[in-house]
């Protein structure tokens, strides 16, 4: 059964360092996404990604962050200057179309 | 309450027993999703019930939703150990948006 992958599992990293999150998401969906959940807390949006272009984001997507296609298959999360409070899990999904969204295991982004 | 808000925050019940979970949301949906997440894990997808459907079954799950009441509820039947996670339902906005704007959280706990 096709699924959502996400590298790496765990990623370590300094205060102001740049990281950057990959996915590949299942290879005929057409709509990607980006989502974090800070440790005990719910579940946010970030970006959705469609046709090669942001589709939405949400105000927590500020210019620190971006994202990019840079191939057929693989969709990324680039933090530039990493904060302490960047620290939490990274859930990148993808879909068909405007329906379910098919997740990944996640990142977990340590931020010290 | 925000968007997506599920009660209640934490449940325990024994095995064999039935599990009812609620959420309840502000705006107008398209659909609404229900998803699970083991401690630390990815999220996975249960069920997602459109809008214009009243109640929707899956294995020894049923979902129903009233769009009067703005409000959905989750039953899993016959609980096992093995369902002891967090259950998340999502909504999306209703104008055909991307984003899931996500609940808090139901922390189930079936005890053996």
């Amino acid at each position: 059964e096709p699924e959502v992958t996400q590298t790496p599992s765990h990623q370590v990293t300094q205060m102001g360092q740049e990281v950057i999150l990959r996915c590949v998401p299942i290879s005929n969906h057409l709509y990607f996404y980006w989502y974090r959940q800070i440790l005990g807390q719910k579940v946010e949006f970030l970006v959705s990604f469609y046709n090669n272009e942001i589709s939405e984001k949400s105000e927590i997507f500020d210019d620190q962050f971006s994202v990019e296609r840079p191939d057929g298959s693989n969709f990324t999360l680039k933090i530039r200057s990493t904060k302490l409070e960047d620290s939490a899990m990274y859930f990148c999904a993808s879909s068909w179309d405007l329906g379910e969204q098919f997740f990944g295991p996640g990142t977990r982004l340590t931020v010290l | 309450s925000q968007q997506g808000e599920e009660d209640p925050q934490a449940l325990s019940i024994q095995e064999g027993e039935n599990a009812t979970m609620n959420c309840s949301y502000k705006t107008s949906i398209n659909n609404l999703q229900w998803y699970r997440q083991n401690s630390g894990r990815g999220l996975v997808h249960l069920i997602l019930i459109r809008s214009n459907e009243r109640e929707k079954h899956s294995g020894r799950l049923r979902v129903t939703l009233d769009t009067s009441k703005k409000s959905s509820s989750l039953l899993i039947t016959a609980s096992r150990a093995a369902d002891t996670a967090s259950y998340f339902c999502a909504t999306d906005p209703g104008n055909y948006g991307q984003n899931f704007v996500f609940g808090p959280g139901t922390r189930l706990s079936v005890l053996p």
